[in-house]
């Protein structure tokens, strides 16, 4: 099946700071999504991102499916963007495979 | 988009004793629907999926079963707790097939003692 590895694996950042996350994966896919765990556990979807660019605010994405992977840059980082963030592909049928995360702490 | 709900929040359960984690979903109709658990506080572990009424497909051989009696109903179930069942559940929905975007609940968190 397909591989999917992100990177860093933890991550600390002063307030303020900004960051990109890398998520690659093995083979060509037609669903790519990223999504936040706050520290409650809750999954919170930031972006439905297959391909191209889009932005939501401070956070931003890009997914170049020709080189397998994907960026999420957090602009500005804040105390509540901590938790841990996945990313997640599907390249057949009907399961999403999720990366092992990144887990990023904001200390203020 | 779509709405998931699952109960109970917590739960405290005696090794051996039954299990049933409910989840329901708004906002959509036919949709795929999940059962992940996740038991290091970093992975998710899919468990079974359903792609309609009585359609289960399990991922890992494991203790537990799931049931989907209506559309927008996902049930996951017990007979026995292990020790090992302890864990994050989450219940997450899909519409539209592999590119559809997928959305969870609010999460169950089961501890076994």
């Amino acid at each position: 099946g397909i591989q999917v590895e992100q990177s860093p694996p933890d991550l600390i950042l002063q307030e303020g700071a900004n960051s990109t996350l890398r998520c690659n994966f093995s083979d060509s896919v037609n669903n790519l999504q990223w999504f936040h765990q706050n520290p409650w556990g809750q999954l919170i979807n930031l972006f439905y991102i297959p391909s191209g660019t889009k932005q939501n605010g401070r956070l931003s994405a890009t997914t170049v499916a020709t080189e397998r992977y994907s960026l999420l840059y957090i602009s500005s980082s804040q105390t509540t963007d901590s938790g841990v963030y996945f990313c997640a592909v599907n390249n057949a049928g009907n399961m999403l495979t999720f990366g092992g995360g990144t887990r990023l702490m904001v200390k203020p | 988009s779509q709405t998931i709900h699952q109960w109970p929040a917590t739960l405290v359960q005696p090794v051996g004793s039954p299990l049933s984690l409910e989840c329901t979903v708004e906002g959509t109709s036919n949709p795929n629907l999940y059962w992940y658990r996740q038991a290091a506080g970093r992975g998710l572990q899919l468990l079974f999926y359903s792609v309609g009424i009585g359609q289960i497909s399990s991922e890992v051989p494991q203790n537990l079963s799931a049931s989907r009696p209506q559309d927008r109903q996902f049930i996951l179930s017990s007979k026995k707790l292990l020790l090992s069942d302890s864990g994050f559940y989450l219940c997450a929905s899909r519409w539209g097939g592999g590119t559809g975007e997928l959305f969870f609940g609010e999460g169950s968190r089961l501890t076994v003692l």
